[in-house]
């Protein structure tokens, strides 16, 4: 799977939409760019994946760029829950041996 | 609720002793997913089984071993303990294929090896 780069951390102001990048240079054409987060303590919760349109559900959008090289995940407008460290992570979707490998992550903190 | 559970949520036990955490999901997922997550934070995946078949073994001691009864239920076993095992382990599921939507991960279990 591809490699991705994201910022150790940011801050984000509580109700202000917050961007999080993500570099993936070396993306596969058949790869996804999925995008999870992990609030203190909890799980890792499924947020959005695409491949190469953009995407919108409830929790967020997910522009990625037409080389497909970056993506930016969109928090709307931050609350105080979406405090979290956010995993960008590529990998191909449809094999079951390809396993889901995360990164450091960036730690986001929103705040009042 | 549709969920990944796992049992226990915590678990305190010495050094050399066996230990097992269960884990279920009634997502009619058809893969299931062991992760570890250290002291520093890093997630990394040990097993993974797709209808009840091993599919991903990473390098992990023979110390562990998964055994998933039927597809909705994938087990760790822990023989002989050690320091080294405390750590937070995840079990997750996810369906392969055209319809793998990302994984649901369940909320954890605490083990502290004492």
């Amino acid at each position: 799977d591809a490699k991705t780069t994201q910022p150790p951390s940011m801050d984000c102001a509580e109700g202000r939409a917050a961007n999080l990048p993500c570099n993936h240079s070396t993306i596969s054409g058949n790869e996804y760019v999925y995008w999870y987060r992990q609030i203190h303590s909890q799980g890792p919760q499924y947020i959005i994946h695409g491949l190469k349109n953009n995407e919108t559900n409830e929790m967020a959008s997910l522009i990625i760029t037409e080389d497909r090289k970056s993506s930016t995940l969109i928090l709307p407008h931050a609350t105080l829950r979406d405090t979290a460290v956010y995993y960008c992570i590529v990998r191909v979707s449809s094999a079951a041996g390809n396993k889901l490998t995360f990164g450091g992550g960036t730690r986001v903190l929103v705040k009042p | 609720d549709t969920a990944v559970s796992q049992t226990p949520k915590y678990l305190v036990t010495q050094m050399g002793n066996d230990k097992s955490i269960k884990c279920e999901q009634n997502l009619g997922h058809d893969t299931m997913y062991w992760y570890k997550q250290d002291s520093k934070k890093f997630l990394k995946i040990m097993f993974s089984y797709n209808n009840k078949e091993l599919i991903i073994n990473e390098t992990v001691p023979n110390r562990f071993s998964p055994k998933s009864p039927d597809k909705a239920h994938l087990n760790l076993h822990i023989n002989s303990l050690e320091l080294g095992d405390s750590a937070v382990y995840f079990c997750a599921s996810s369906h392969r294929g055209p319809r793998n939507y990302g994984y649901t991960f369940g909320s954890g279990t605490r083990l502290t090896v004492v």
